[in-house]
């Protein structure tokens, strides 16, 4: 079946570091490919989308590229913020399925 | 401003006890989903709606009902019948009947002792 695999975490980076979150999957088809972020308490929101190969999708200086050839979908941030800090779910979404969430990654940036 | 709302943020139970969780949307979403999430996990579905008075089984069903009699209300129902209920509860809703692009409230945790 389909599913996600995300890098265990946690990881902990200094303010202003390169980050990195790797994202692979497996599915039957073309599915669509999310980040959810997850602040401390909070429920889920969503990070940003790619709906097919190729595509980036970014947001608050986050982006993702959806590699259909290496089955992958990796998060990256150039420079992160303490107020980064929270628990990173990738998902994707084929048209016959629910969504499925990858098991999140916990990212602690510390000043 | 519009948005999904769960109530309350904490829930204490005793053993034996059914507790319904609320869910509204103010979005006019067609579908809602109830997710659980334990500590290390992902989120896993407990039940989802597609449009009013429909619903369906998710993948963690058992020990859980719901209702869909309003289009801006999903309650859920955790019952004795739930082996281990203790776990935070996400609501979340999508625009599309497929679940494209999900909603999340802000969700209750529930603690059953």
């Amino acid at each position: 079946g389909d599913s996600v695999t995300q890098m265990e975490g946690p990881v902990t980076l200094s303010e202003e570091a390169f980050l990195t979150i790797n994202c692979t999957y497996t599915a039957t088809g073309y599915p669509s490919l999310f980040w959810y972020v997850q602040y401390p308490g909070e429920g889920l929101q969503l990070l940003l989308k790619a709906t097919k190969a190729d595509d980036k999708g970014s947001n608050k200086g986050f982006e993702a590229t959806y590699r259909k050839e290496t089955t992958s979908f990796h998060l990256e941030k150039g420079s992160v913020q303490v107020s980064d800090s929270a628990v990173y779910f990738c998902a994707l979404k084929t048209s016959y399925d629910k969504v499925i969430f990858g098991p999140g990654t916990s990212l602690s940036v510390i000043p | 401003d519009g948005g999904i709302t769960q109530s309350p943020k904490y829930l204490f139970r005793k053993e034996g006890q059914n507790v319904t969780l609320s869910c509204e949307q103010n979005l006019n979403h067609d579908a809602m989903y109830w997710y659980r999430q334990d500590p290390g996990q992902g989120l896993r579905l407990i039940y989802y709606s597609q449009i009013v008075n429909d619903f369906q089984k998710g993948d963690i069903a058992e020990g859980y009902s719901v209702s869909r009699e309003k289009k801006e209300s999903f309650p859920l129902t955790v019952t004795s019948a739930q082996k281990n209920p203790t776990a935070f509860y996400l609501c979340a809703s999508s625009i599309d009947q497929w679940g494209y692009e999900q909603y999340f409230g802000p969700g209750t945790r529930l603690t059953v002792t």
